[in-house]
């Protein structure tokens, strides 16, 4: 089946500090990629759209200048969250979709789980 | 606008009794409805999906669901449920006409005790 690597699955940094997190289909090509944020016990929420070869598009809300979206091949999309803080700290978790996603479940990564010192 | 609601948050059951847990949906147009499942400090994990046809649709780990349209239902069933099944089920819908963007209902913790 088709998997989705996230890396990394745990960060622990200081405050103020930029952190990337990287997002793989690895056995398909991924023209659409969704990145999400969810809060403990509480629903995914979408922050963005990544398409390969073009900008995001984020939803409303989210700042696309904390939360730089860039998605340059078929195969990898990356987050970065610029000068992270605690309240940025939460569970982060990308999905992708190949060919015809619309009657194509959306695959996910393992997430990543960010702590803001 | 589309929606998904699952109204309860838990739901436990003992080993080997049947598991439901409940979503229902709203959308403009035809709805394309997925359940996952979401084990601690993982991502979701894809279980099934109704787009068209039938309206059982058969899943992963021997789970199925029953798509009602006249009550806008979607109902995730495993007529025996096992301890490992014990999970975050989260319900959710992609409406076409906004995007295809898909939006989850607020999850149900299922519990199933030896």
């Amino acid at each position: 089946g088709a998997v989705v690597s996230q890396h990394p699955s745990r960060v622990i940094c200081k405050s103020g500090t930029s952190v990337k997190i990287e997002c793989r289909s690895l056995d398909f090509q991924a023209t659409t990629m969704f990145w999400y944020r969810q809060f403990p016990k509480q629903s995914l929420m979408l922050m963005a759209t990544s398409n390969e070869g073009s900008k995001a598009t984020y939803e409303q809300g989210v700042e696309k200048d904390k939360f730089l979206i860039n998605h340059a091949s078929l195969t990898l999309s990356t987050l970065t969250v610029t000068s992270a803080h605690p309240e940025d700290s939460s569970f982060y978790i990308c999905s992708a979709s190949d060919r015809d996603y619309s009657n194509q479940p959306q695959h996910f990564g393992d997430g990543t789980r960010l702590s803001i010192l | 606008a589309q929606s998904v609601a699952q109204p309860e948050d838990q739901v436990n059951v003992a080993e080997g009794n049947p598991l439901t847990v409940k979503c229902t949906y709203s959308v403009s147009g035809n709805p394309y409805l997925f359940w996952y499942v979401q084990y601690p400090n993982r991502g979701l994990q894809f279980l099934l999906k109704y787009i068209t046809g039938d309206n059982l649709v058969k899943g992963s780990y021997g789970f199925e669901a029953e798509f009602n349209k006249s009550q806008t239902s979607f109902h995730l069933k495993k007529p025996s449920a096992l301890v490992s099944d014990s999970a975050l089920y989260f319900c959710a819908v992609r409406d076409l006409s906004n995007d295809y963007k898909l939006s989850f209902g607020a999850g149900t913790t299922v519990t199933v005790r030896a």
